[in-house]
């Protein structure tokens, strides 16, 4: 069974720094590529970007380029977001899914907030 | 960017009643590749999106064939045939075809 995990959510003051990990099981990871999508409050859903499946390459959202930074390490099927300088306006639910859409994690919450 | 225009917002159906919602793209999601990645998402109440229809029309595995996808270029259509209790929640579309890929804003089913 495909399973996505994600964790490393929370409350984080604004500037801060935050990475979300996703665990992925039930497929081999390192055969495909994987994306991160977040979902507002508001329940706007917004593409982050994604990774190749060897790592070698990554796509991002222009909007989130300079903040966000995708990575993965295939040895422990394992997926990335590092956010940098957040913003209230990052605050939602923040989901890794596989590239093809048809395998979500249950999502992690992310509050930016003093 | 893509702006993709999903219609109705929200709507409300009897349980066994048909439905459909549209997609309408700013720019044709035909890919040089030949295919056209739209795709179909619904997220019931407290889930995870959970994926339909890809590439317009194919259904994926383990989705009810109630569901259907049409279309080409800008203009996309979902149909329920049969609603049931089990299909509340809200459909995005979304398209692949462009960077950044996109999401409509949604449209809630709700169940009469």
């Amino acid at each position: 069974e495909v399973q996505l995990v994600e964790s490393g959510g929370g409350l984080v003051q604004p500037g801060a720094s935050l990475k979300l990990s996703c665990v992925a099981s039930g497929f081999t990871f390192s055969d495909y590529w994987m994306s991160w999508v977040r979902q507002t409050p508001g329940k706007t859903m917004e593409w982050i970007g994604d990774i190749k499946y060897d790592g070698s390459y990554t796509n991002y959202a222009p909007s989130l380029k300079n903040r966000f930074t995708i990575s993965r390490d295939n040895a422990k099927s394992t997926l990335y977001l590092q956010m940098s300088n957040v913003r209230s306006e990052d605050t939602a639910t923040y989901y890794c899914t596989r590239r093809d859409f048809d395998y979500w994690g249950q999502g992690v919450m992310v509050t930016v907030s003093s | 960017d893509v702006v993709l225009t999903q219609t109705p917002p929200t709507l409300s159906a009897t349980i066994g009643q048909s439905v459909s919602i549209s997609c309408r793209s700013s720019q044709s999601l035909l890919d040089s590749d030949g295919d056209t990645y739209l795709n179909w998402l619904l997220q019931r109440p407290g889930q995870s999106p959970q994926l339909l229809i890809y590439s317009v029309s194919n259904l994926e595995s383990g989705v009810p064939n109630r569901f259907s996808g049409s279309g080409s270029e800008t203009d996309f259509t979902l149909k329920i045939s049969g609603v049931e209790a089990e299909d509340l929640g809200v459909y995005y579309c979304m398209q692949a075809t462009h960077a950044p890929l996109t999401f409509g804003s949604g449209t809630k089913l709700e169940i009469k």
